[in-house]
């Protein structure tokens, strides 16, 4: 079965650059999450879109932005990187129905390591 | 405050002994609650998903039990083997009239089984 996909896997990158992370959700799912996961910390939430629209919004701080295309894949874009961005992010997606588990599947993460 | 608590911490188990994770949370309201095993580096995967009219599901040698009354879940993991050492995070959906539901991440437990 299809998961979610996340690239690049690893990102190497120094302080003050900028980073672009991709996410596909499964197929015909519509709501993409994205994750942060620190060292050793659980992952915190920083912003979901559900139909393209920012559907919720976490912890994400001002420097990210991330968008919904068309075809409900998703980019986080983070800029003016600092060391402490370094972390797992996870991309996560699910199919949204109002009542049910939405049950979200998450993508194997893409690790940033700012230098 | 919406907060997922887990214990132990950590744990060591010889292969082929059983253990039992344990789970407390004050997330409100609740919708349903998640155990996950994640992997090091690698992107969390459901275990079990209840609603709070489930009292127990299972999932090959991975059992969930969840009691709403005293907000309490657990997961026995019998027979363990090598390759359940990971991370278990506990997770609670917190519902949302939006119909969006938000994660509330445990501080997970960290199991290790050694031959």
């Amino acid at each position: 079965a299809a998961g979610v996909i996340q690239s690049p896997r690893h990102l190497i990158k120094e302080k003050r650059e900028t980073a672009t992370l991709k996410c596909y959700p499964i197929p015909r799912h519509d709501t993409v999450y994205w994750y942060q996961q620190g060292p050793g910390q659980d992952p915190q939430f920083l912003i979901s879109f559900y139909e393209k629209m920012q559907s919720d919004k976490g912890s994400i701080p001002d420097r990210f932005s991330a968008q919904q295309f068309s075809d409900y894949h998703s980019e986080l874009n983070m800029s003016s990187l600092e060391l402490g961005d370094s972390a797992l992010y996870f991309c996560a997606s699910s199919f949204t129905l109002a009542g049910g588990y939405n049950e979200q599947f998450f993508g194997p993460g893409t690790r940033l390591t700012v230098l | 405050k919406n907060q997922v608590e887990q214990s132990p911490q950590s744990l060591i188990i010889l292969e082929g002994k059983n253990c039992t994770l344990q789970c407390n949370y004050t997330v409100s309201p609740f919708s349903n609650l998640r155990w996950y095993k994640q992997d090091t580096g690698r992107g969390p995967v459901s275990l079990t998903i209840m609603t709070f009219s489930e009292n127990t599901k299972s999932n090959g040698r991975y059992t969930a039990t969840l009691d709403a009354d005293t907000k309490q879940s657990s997961l026995h993991i019998t027979a363990s083997q090598l390759s359940d050492s990971a991370s278990y995070i506990c997770v609670v959906s917190h519902e949302r009239r939006t119909g969006f539901q938000k994660l509330v991440f445990g501080t997970g437990t960290r199991l290790l089984v050694s031959p």
